[in-house]
């Protein structure tokens, strides 16, 4: 059973870098042909995709964050990680990490509370 | 990018038939998923490729699609299914097919 964590801090201020990693177990990032998406939700909203990565490090990103996001792959640690840059209070969100199985998204990390806020 | 239209609640006697639907121009290229959420926790898919269950997904769950509509049913609807559903797909509007999702159905069951 594949198992997804995310883990970075909780509270980022205004302007900086919010950096996530996720960590798999359970799984090689390395097999088969899945993607490993980050997702994000704000209250009350709907899932909001932001990008994904493949075990080979080819990236795909939401065109609305495409200036501001960034997703890396280290597969030596069965982990991927989101930087997004020049936060706001609009980027207040939990943040999910994932499997992407291309045609659906079949395991999906607890996720955390990420808050903007000096 | 494209979207995916779910109304927004629905409610449902314990034991009956409820069907929650989620409309978008995406849908007639791809299929639907559908994810369950409860307060606090993380999606679980319930349905893929518009009317799988996973392993572990109790049968009342099953889903159906039609041109542009996908659908959710639970037939005889238990406490343990009052949550909110999420449709997705993929998003074929763009360059690279990305993934979207709608803005979700919160189920009551009475």
């Amino acid at each position: 059973q594949v198992q997804l964590q995310e883990s970075g801090p909780g509270l980022v201020k205004p302007s900086q870098t919010l950096s996530l990693t996720c960590t798999v177990s359970g799984g090689s990032i390395n097999s088969g042909t899945y993607y490993w998406s980050w997702i994000r939700q704000h209250p009350g909203k709907g899932p909001e995709w932001m990008g994904y990565i493949s075990h080979s490090g080819s990236t795909y990103y939401n065109p609305s964050l495409k200036s501001r996001i960034t997703i890396s792959v280290d597969t030596s640690k069965n982990q991927f990680s989101l930087k997004l840059s020049s936060v706001t209070a609009a980027d207040t969100a939990i943040y999910y990490c994932a499997r992407d199985d291309f045609y659906y998204i079949d395991y999906w990390g607890q996720g955390t509370l990420v808050t903007v806020s000096s | 990018s494209s979207e995916l239209t779910q109304d927004p609640a629905v409610s449902v006697a314990l034991g009956q038939t409820v069907r929650i639907t989620c409309q978008g121009d995406s849908l007639k290229s791809y299929y639907a998923n559908w994810y369950q959420q409860k307060p606090g926790q993380a999606p679980i898919l319930v349905i893929y490729n518009s009317n799988n269950r996973p392993s572990g997904i109790p049968d009342r769950f099953s889903g159906s699609s039609s041109g542009n509509t996908a659908s959710l049913t639970i037939t005889g609807a238990q406490a343990q299914d009052d949550a909110d559903y999420y449709c997705n797909s993929r998003d074929i509007s763009g360059s690279h097919p990305d993934w979207v999702f709608g803005g979700g159905t919160k189920l009551t069951v009475l």
